[in-house]
C-alpha cells in the first residue's frame, strides 16, 4: 500500500524557517517524481513544487521561488521542504503528492499544518 | 486568483447527473490533454478521479468521466450517491517549470 507521511509543521513566527519532511512506502521511491502542494484554510490548492527523480531538476511556484528548497534522499525515500522566510501567506496544509505523470498526483499525504504568525 | 475557472457550487439530487466546468486558456487547459480532477471530502486530502481528460485510475467508479472541448474541460457524475458530496478541483498541466495550476475548487452537494 502506498503512503505518504508528512511531518514538521507548527507554528512559526514571521520570517521564520521550517523544515517539512516526507516519509515514503509501498512503492520504488526512486522510480517517481515528487511534489509539494498547499491548501490555505478554506481555500483552494496550489502547487508549491517538484523533483525529478534524480533530484535534478526542481522546480517552484512564483510565490515561493528563492525562499524554499526542495530535496529528496532516495536512500531514506524522504522528500522535503525547507521553508525560510516565512509569511504570513504561507499558512497552509501542505501536502506531500507523488507524481503519476505531467503534474498529476496519484497519490498524496495526510497534510501537514504550517501557521505563520506572531 | 486561481488559474482556472470553476463554478463555486453545484448540486443535485441522488440518481441524477451533474457536470462541473473548469475553464483555462490556450496556453494552458487548452494546450494539454492532461487536465485532471480530484475529489476533496472534508478535513482528508484530495484525491485523483480523472487524469489525461478522460481516464480514471483503478477504483474509481465509472460513474465519473471526463471530457475536454477547446479550453474548457469538464467533470460528469452520472447517477449521483450520497457520498459524491465533496470538493472538486480540476487541474492542468501548463509546462515542465510552471507546474500544475489549479482551478477554485466546486462544492458539490448532494440535495
Amino acid at each position: 500500500e502506498v503512503q505518504l507521511v508528512e511531518s514538521g509543521g507548527g507554528l512559526v513566527q514571521p520570517g521564520g524557517s521550517l523544515r517539512l519532511s516526507c516519509a515514503a512506502s509501498g512503492f520504488t521511491f526512486s522510480n517517481y517524481e515528487m511534489n509539494w502542494v498547499r491548501q490555505t484554510p478554506g481555500k483552494g490548492l496550489e502547487w508549491v513544487s517538484y523533483i525529478s527523480e534524480s533530484g535534478t531538476p526542481m522546480y517552484y511556484a512564483a510565490s515561493v521561488r528563492g525562499r524554499f528548497t526542495i530535496s529528496r534522499d532516495n536512500a531514506k525515500n524522504s522528500v522535503y521542504l525547507q521553508m525560510n522566510s516565512l509569511r504570513a501567506e504561507d499558512t497552509a496544509v501542505y501536502y506531500c503528492a507523488r507524481e503519476l505523470r505531467y503534474y498529476t498526483f496519484d497519490y498524496w499525504g495526510q497534510g501537514t499544518l504550517v501557521t505563520v504568525s506572531s | 486568483q486561481s488559474a482556472l475557472t470553476q463554478p463555486p457550487s453545484a448540486s443535485g439530487s441522488p440518481g441524477q447527473s451533474v457536470t462541473i466546468s473548469c475553464t483555462g486558456t490556450s496556453s494552458d487547459a487548452g494546450a494539454y490533454d492532461h487536465v485532471s480532477w480530484y475529489q476533496q471530502h472534508s478535513d482528508k486530502a484530495p484525491k485523483l478521479m480523472i487524469y489525461d481528460v478522460t481516464k480514471r485510475p483503478s477504483g474509481v467508479p465509472d460513474r465519473f468521466s471526463g471530457s475536454k472541448s477547446g479550453n474548457t474541460a469538464s467533470l460528469t457524475i452520472s447517477g449521483l450517491h450520497p457520498e459524491d458530496e465533496a470538493d472538486y478541483y480540476c487541474s492542468t498541466y501548463a509546462g515542465s517549470n510552471i507546474g500544475g495550476l489549479f482551478g477554485g475548487g466546486t462544492k458539490l452537494t448532494v440535495l
